[in-house]
């Protein structure tokens, strides 16, 4: 099956200190992965995507992402977090499937941002 | 301003009572969907909709039906909703299904009593 994992459920750091989300996919075939972030009482806001290209991606509000094929990886990143980082991550695949497109989202992992 | 609309945003109802959450998009995108999210289950797709009359069944399709007779809208239909379907809802749209971002709505919170 096309899925993604997210291996924690709550990561903690410092404001001002760089920050991970973790998350890991196993696709066959070439990968398309996106990370969304959720905010308290509103729906899912784009962050970046993977398609092809270069590994690192640069998007929203300065996060990137690192894909990394051996490690089957996409982890979010940030140099330095804010305290308005904190939120619900989530990572998504998307590929086709038997009866057309599917969209598959990890768990989620909440960031907490402490000032 | 490109956005996705739900409505309503909370709905308490009954087991039985039929309902419709209705959704609409102004960005004339031909891909929506529906979710549902749950405490540790993340977002599960329900259903979606590759273009007008054209819906297909996602992971956890059970007890619930969609329409999209115009591009704008994908209503979600629960004909008789039992406790299980109490959860958070949401309607998300894009361009076309595989490499473009998908906006979402902000959320349709549903309890069945």
């Amino acid at each position: 099956a096309q899925s993604v994992a997210q291996p924690e459920d709550q990561v903690n750091v410092a404001e001002g200190n760089p920050l991970t989300v973790k998350c890991t996919y196993s696709v066959s075939g070439n990968p398309y992965l996106f990370w969304y972030v959720q905010y308290p009482n509103r729906g899912l806001q784009f962050l970046l995507k993977y398609i092809t290209g270069d590994n690192l991606v640069k998007g929203s509000y300065g996060f990137e992402a690192e894909f990394n094929k051996s490690q089957t990886s996409f982890h979010l990143k940030k140099p330095s977090a804010l305290v308005s980082d904190s939120a619900l991550y989530f990572c998504a695949v998307c590929f086709i499937s038997n009866s057309g497109y599917a969209l598959n989202f990890g768990k989620g992992t909440s960031l907490l941002v402490t000032p | 301003e490109a956005q996705v609309t739900q409505n309503p945003r909370y709905l308490i109802t009954v087991t039985g009572k039929k309902l419709t959450v209705t959704c609409s998009q102004n960005m004339n995108h031909e891909y929506m969907s529906w979710y549902r999210q749950d405490p540790g289950l993340g977002l599960r797709q329900i259903y979606y909709s590759m273009n007008v009359e054209v819906t297909d069944k996602g992971d956890v399709p059970e007890g619930y039906k969609v329409s999209r007779k115009e591009k704008r809208n994908f209503p979600l239909i629960l004909e008789s909703p039992s406790p299980n379907q109490t959860s958070l809802y949401f309607c998300a749209s894009s361009l076309s299904a595989l490499n473009t971002e998908a906006f979402f709505g902000q959320g349709t919170r549903l309890t069945v009593v």
